[in-house]
């Protein structure tokens, strides 16, 4: 069975510009989390989408955007890209609250640096 | 609110020691409290979890502990080796007023176990 996949891997920006990073979940799992993990520091909650909508976000501010797609693939947007930006960006899926399994898998990251 | 405290933030160990790690969270209805540990530049991987009907939990050299009345658990690693040196995580489920649940992290613990 194939786990959580992220894309690209790594993704080289310049201050301004906007990045997407993408995530297909484990076959099976409606729920997808963002975390932001800077480097050194622990992961920081970004988005959380479970059946296509948005359930909640972190504090952050608006440039940071996203969406699920009807196969529960997930896309993160970042606007107006900001040097402190640069960070991996993970990615995790779980079955969702409706299956009552919250275990939670994590894709490979997305290394995004700002320059 | 949401919240998950995580001490201490790095832990110093010689190989064969014990290592403890310690989380509380704030909401009473949290029911799931998973562990990940993070080796460098590898995703996040569950290496144990327990639920709030169980108060301990073993696998091998580690277990979880759980006390819902002061509402915080634990990880041990006994025995630690080398390899066991990484960024360890826990969580806990947080239900939205949804009736949704989701997983909030805590800050994360850096592990060295010294030879």
């Amino acid at each position: 069975e194939a786990g959580v996949t992220q894309s690209p891997t790594h993704l080289i920006k310049t201050r301004g510009q906007q990045a997407t990073l993408r995530c297909s979940p484990i076959s099976g799992h409606t729920s997808v989390y963002w975390y932001q993990q800077a480097l050194g520091l622990g992961l920081q909650f970004l988005l959380w989408y479970d059946e296509g909508e948005e359930r909640n976000r972190g504090n952050f501010p608006p440039r940071f955007s996203g969406r699920q797609f009807p196969n529960y693939s997930s896309e993160l947007n970042v606007n107006a890209l900001e040097l402190e930006d640069s960070a991996l960006y993970l990615c995790a899926s779980s079955l969702g609250f409706r299956r009552g399994n919250t275990e939670a898998f994590f894709g490979q990251g997305t290394r995004l640096t700002v320059v | 609110g949401e919240n998950v405290e995580q001490h201490p933030s790095t832990l110093s160990v010689q190989e064969g020691d014990s290592a403890v790690i310690k989380c509380t969270y704030s909401d009473s209805a949290s029911n799931y409290f998973p562990w990940y540990k993070q080796e460098l530049g590898k995703r996040p991987q569950l290496i144990i979890d327990i639920r709030s009907n169980v108060g301990e939990k073993k696998d091998q050299r580690i277990a979880v502990t759980l006390n819902k009345t002061a509402k915080h658990f634990s990880l041990h690693i006994t025995e630690t080796q080398p390899e066991d040196s990484a960024v360890y995580f826990c969580a806990a489920s947080l239900t939205e007023n949804t009736g949704f649940q989701k997983l909030v992290f805590g800050t994360g613990t850096r592990l060295l176990v010294s030879p």
